[in-house]
């Protein structure tokens, strides 16, 4: 069974950082391109970022990028989110997904990040 | 960036009844994707590739269109049925969603 476990959310200030984490297990991770994606309260979904089996090659919307960095470690089945300047803006549920093609194929249970003061 | 538009952006159908929503894109993509997000849950991928079910997805549900134009269909709505659908396309960078439609009970 795939699941994906998300973890590392919580209260920041704006202009901090915070580093998401996602498990992964029940398939063979490093054969995946994997995601997050985000969902701002009572809103609709934004994809945040993508990158490929071997992390070699990363994509992100205007909207983060410079400020967030995916990356992953194969060996520990794990993906990361590393968000910088973080802005009111992005407070959202933020979601793993693991990618089939081009379509989010399995999500996590999502994690809250709130930036406020 | 492509621009996913839905509609409509709620609706309400009654148990039997068929529904139809739609997703408009501001420039072709190759594919459509749907998902169905139901109240506080996580999104869950439904129909991909514009026309194929995801697993476990009830028959009753279809997927169709080209270009700039597509809908998902449901034959008969049923009580389970209650969701957000949200389509997404992975042709072009940046990958978007549309707004989403929500489909409630009558």
């Amino acid at each position: 069974e795939v699941q994906l476990v998300e973890s590392g959310g919580g209260l920041v200030q704006p202009g901090r950082s915070l580093k998401l984490s996602c498990a992964a297990s029940g398939f063979t991770f490093s054969n995946y391109y994997m995601a997050w994606v985000r969902q701002a309260p009572k809103k609709g979904l934004e994809w945040v970022a993508t990158i490929s089996t071997s992390g070699s090659r990363t994509y992100y919307p205007d909207s983060v990028k410079g400020r967030f960095t995916i990356s992953r470690d194969n060996a520990k089945s794990s993906l990361y989110l590393q968000m910088n300047s973080l802005k009111s803006e992005d407070t959202a549920t933020y979601y793993c997904a693991r990618l089939n093609y081009g379509d989010f194929d399995y999500w996590g249970q999502g994690v809250m990040v709130t930036v406020s003061s | 960036e492509i621009v996913l538009t839905q509609s409509p952006t709620t609706m309400a159908a009654s148990p039997g009844e068929k529904v139809t929503l739609t997703c408009r894109a501001s420039s072709s993509v190759s594919y459509m994707h749907w998902y169905q997000q139901r109240s506080g849950a996580s999104p869950k991928l439904w129909i991909y590739e514009t026309s194929k079910l995801a697993s476990g997805v009830p028959n009753r549900f279809s997927g169709s269109g080209s270009g700039t134009s597509y809908s998902l269909t449901i034959n008969s709505m049923e009580t389970e049925d209650a969701a957000t659908y949200y389509c997404q396309q992975g042709s072009s960078y940046p990958w978007t969603f549309g707004g989403g439609t929500k489909l409630e009970l009558k």
